[in-house]
C-alpha cells in the first residue's frame, strides 16, 4: 500500500512563526498535493508539484510557500502563521489522474 | 464559485436501511467523479468512482449514479452500517486546460447511522 506520512498530527504555533509541515510518500510518485480541509467548505488545494524542483499554485497559496527538493518529500511553509490558517492540513500523493492518497493529516492551531 | 456542491451538511439514517448522498457539478470539463470517506484525525480514503462516459458503478454496498444531464451524482450505500458513519466528500477530476487532473472537492457531508 501507498503510504503518505506527515510528521505531525498536532501542531500548535503562534502568530507570527515560520510554520513547516512535512510530507513524505513511500511510492516513487512524481505528483504530490497539500490541501487544507475547513468545515462547510471541503478540501481547498493550497499547492502542488508534478515533479522535484516544480511547485504550482493551487486555489488557495496565499501565505503560504512549498519545497519540493526530493522526490519523495514534499514540505507546506506557512512564512508567517495567522490565526485564519487554523485548519487541518493533507498532504497527497498521486499516482494517476484518479488515484489520491492522503495522509492522515496535520491539525494545526495558530494562538 | 463552488463548482462542486454537496447541499446536505448532514444526514441521519438506521443502520440496514439506505443512505443517499448528493452531489451536484457546475462546470461540465470533468471526466471522473471521485468518492472519500472521512474519519476524524485521519485523511480521505476512496470508495468509489464513475467515469463521466458512464452512468452507474457498483462496489459492494456502495454504487454511485451519474446524471450528465442535470450535472448531478449520487453514492448509495445498502445496506448502511454504524461503522460507515462519517464524513463523504464528492471530488471531480478536471478535463483538461488548467485544470487537468486536479480534483476540485464537494463541503462534505457528515452520514450518522445509528444502530
Amino acid at each position: 500500500d501507498v503510504k503518505v506520512t506527515q510528521s505531525s498530527r498536532y501542531l500548535v504555533k503562534r502568530t507570527g512563526e515560520k510554520v513547516f509541515l512535512e510530507c513524505v510518500q513511500d511510492m516513487d510518485h512524481e505528483n504530490m498535493f497539500w490541501y487544507r480541509q475547513d468545515p462547510g467548505l471541503g478540501l481547498r488545494l493550497i499547492y502542488f508539484s508534478y515533479d522535484v524542483k516544480m511547485k504550482e499554485k493551487g486555489d488557495i497559496p496565499e501565505g503560504y510557500s512549498v519545497s519540493r527538493e526530493k522526490k519523495e518529500r514534499f514540505s507546506l511553509i506557512l512564512e508567517s502563521a495567522s490565526t485564519n490558517q487554523t485548519s487541518m492540513y493533507l498532504c497527497a500523493s498521486r499516482r494517476d489522474r484518479t488515484f489520491y492518497t492522503f495522509g492522515s493529516g496535520t491539525r494545526l492551531t495558530v494562538v | 464559485d463552488q463548482q462542486v456542491k454537496q447541499n446536505s451538511p448532514s444526514l441521519s439514517v438506521q443502520e440496514g436501511r439506505i443512505s443517499i448522498l448528493n452531489c451536484d457539478y457546475t462546470n461540465s470539463m470533468f471526466d471522473y467523479f471521485l468518492w472519500y470517506k472521512k474519519y476524524p484525525a485521519e485523511g480521505p480514503t476512496f470508495l468509489i468512482s464513475i467515469s463521466s462516459i458512464k452512468d452507474k458503478n457498483e462496489d459492494g454496498r456502495f454504487t454511485v449514479f451519474l446524471n450528465k444531464s442535470a450535472k448531478h451524482l449520487s453514492l448509495h450505500i445498502v445496506p448502511s452500517q454504524p461503522g460507515d458513519s462519517a464524513v463523504y466528500f464528492c471530488a471531480a477530476v478536471g478535463a483538461g486546460g488548467t485544470s487537468y487532473g486536479k480534483l476540485t472537492f464537494g463541503q462534505g457531508t457528515i452520514l450518522t447511522v445509528h444502530p
